[in-house]
């Protein structure tokens, strides 16, 4: 069974920082790419970040490029986000999210999401 | 940068009825990476179509999804209790390469 079990989220004030792991289990990890999604309160879905299986190739959505950086541990088969300069408008929950196959670009397991609260 | 666009924003339909969701982009994707998802409150999204046509996992054939180039349409045939909640679609974009999610569709019991 596929599981992702996302971790590292908290309240934190306007300027710091925030790294987000992600524990998979239940299928080979370096095969798929991955994702983090997140979901400001009341809003809809954006994906912030992505990483190759391998971790050689990399995306992140404007809002975030310059500030998150995506990696992860394959030997660990965990998935990380280093958050830095957090705004306000970074207030969200955040999903881990694993890409479906070679052939599609969707994502067909998320995990249960860890709220990151920037606030003074 | 592709934008999705859903429509409606809210639909209002009774148990047993047909919905029928609609997902325009700003410029032609390929099916291959459109894909719809089901939210419902206080979980994570659930992959409900990808491919633009190919149902996921456990998910019942009163789901199915249809379209191509800007136009994509997600059709739940006969609407169960269980099936009320928002629908997204997404797709990924090659110049920048971005996963990009419309507004999302709120499916709601009238």
């Amino acid at each position: 069974e596929v599981q992702l079990l996302e971790s590292g989220g908290g309240l934190v004030q306007p300027g710091g920082s925030l790294r987000l792991s992600c524990a998979a289990s239940g299928f080979t990890f370096n095969n798929y790419d991955m994702g983090w999604v997140r979901q400001a309160p009341g809003k809809g879905l954006e994906c912030v970040s992505a990483i190759s299986g391998g971790g050689g190739s990399t995306l992140y959505a404007d809002s975030v490029k310059g500030r998150f950086t995506i990696s992860r541990d394959n030997s660990k088969k965990t998935l990380f986000l280093q958050m830095n300069s957090l705004t306000v408008e970074d207030t969200a929950l955040y999903y881990c999210a694993k890409r479906s196959d070679s052939s599609t670009r969707s994502f067909d397991y998320w995990g249960q999401g860890t709220l990151v609260t920037v606030s003074s | 940068e592709i934008v999705l666009t859903q429509s409606p924003g809210t639909l209002s339909l009774s148990p047993g009825e047909r919905a029928t969701l609609s997902c325009r982009a700003s410029q032609s994707v390929s099916s291959s990476n459109l894909a719809w998802y089901q939210q419902k409150p206080g979980q994570a999204p659930r992959l409900v179509i990808y491919g633009a046509s190919t149902r996921a996992t456990g998910i019942p054939d009163r789901f199915s999804g249809s379209g191509s180039g800007t136009d994509f349409t997600l059709t739940i045939s006969r609407l169960e209790p269980e099936d009320f909640a928002v629908y997204y679609c997404q797709t990924f974009g090659i110049s920048p390469p971005l996963y990009s999610f419309g507004q999302g569709t709120m499916l709601e019991i009238k």
